[in-house]
């Protein structure tokens, strides 16, 4: 039982550049989490997914996109990386579809744009 | 906007004392509280959750709410040194999906 993977574990990109963050759970659950952890910040929620083709925008979903393919994987794509995305991203999964569920955490893919 | 507060720290404490972290909520109506633990280059991990005002004791932690003052707490006895990380503080949306997230307290334990 791996829970939360996340691939790949670290990224160095060029402005402009465009990737695909791939995280997959293997817990049976429903709803599934992108973040974004700066320093000195929280955990800022990009997009969430309550089930497989279904998403809703977070607080900073802006030169993101998201695909819930199923319900192990929900992948974030960055289109034209920017300096301003240089950030750690964290994948999460939750059981249920309310904010009263325990959320687990992937490994985190620290990413650099340069 | 919706917003969760933390001293950023860093907290520093002997080996074997209570260590105290404390939260600020703005959100009134939200009713579901968690405490993660994230060390230094990992992701955060569940360390208590807490729905009602009161305690809530789990080993050497214990969870405070206060709805009325919009207070979370978290106690740590007898720290640790493998206590010493970030402790992030959440609170839930209530009908919603999202969850706010503190920018952390930085505890240092000294052995």
């Amino acid at each position: 039982n791996a829970g939360v993977t996340q691939t790949p574990k670290f990224q160095v990109l060029k402005t402009g550049q465009s990737m695909t963050l791939q995280c997959a759970q293997d817990m049976n659950h429903n709803s599934m989490y992108w973040y974004r952890q700066d320093p000195g910040m929280g955990l800022r929620l990009i997009y969430y997914s309550a089930s497989e083709g279904t998403t809703d925008k977070g607080e900073v979903p802006n030169g993101y996109n998201v695909s819930r393919l199923n319900k192990r994987e929900f992948s974030l794509r960055l289109e034209s990386a920017a300096p301003s995305q240089t950030s750690v991203y964290f994948c999460a999964s939750s059981a249920g579809t309310t904010t009263t569920d325990t959320q687990y955490f992937g490994p985190g893919t620290r990413l650099t744009v340069l | 906007q919706k917003e969760v507060e933390q001293n950023s720290g860093p907290l520093s404490v002997p080996e074997g004392a209570i260590a105290s972290l404390n939260c600020t909520y703005s959100d009134r109506v939200s009713q579901s509280f968690f405490w993660y633990r994230q060390y230094s280059g990992k992701s955060p991990e569940l360390i208590m959750s807490i729905y009602s005002n009161g305690d809530k004791e789990d080993g050497r932690f214990t969870a405070q709410l206060n709805k009325a003052s919009q207070y979370v707490s978290l106690l740590i006895r007898d720290s640790q040194p493998s206590d010493s990380a970030t402790y992030l503080c959440a609170a839930g949306e209530p009908g919603g999906f999202k969850t706010i997230f503190g920018a952390g307290t930085r505890l240092f334990v000294k052995a």
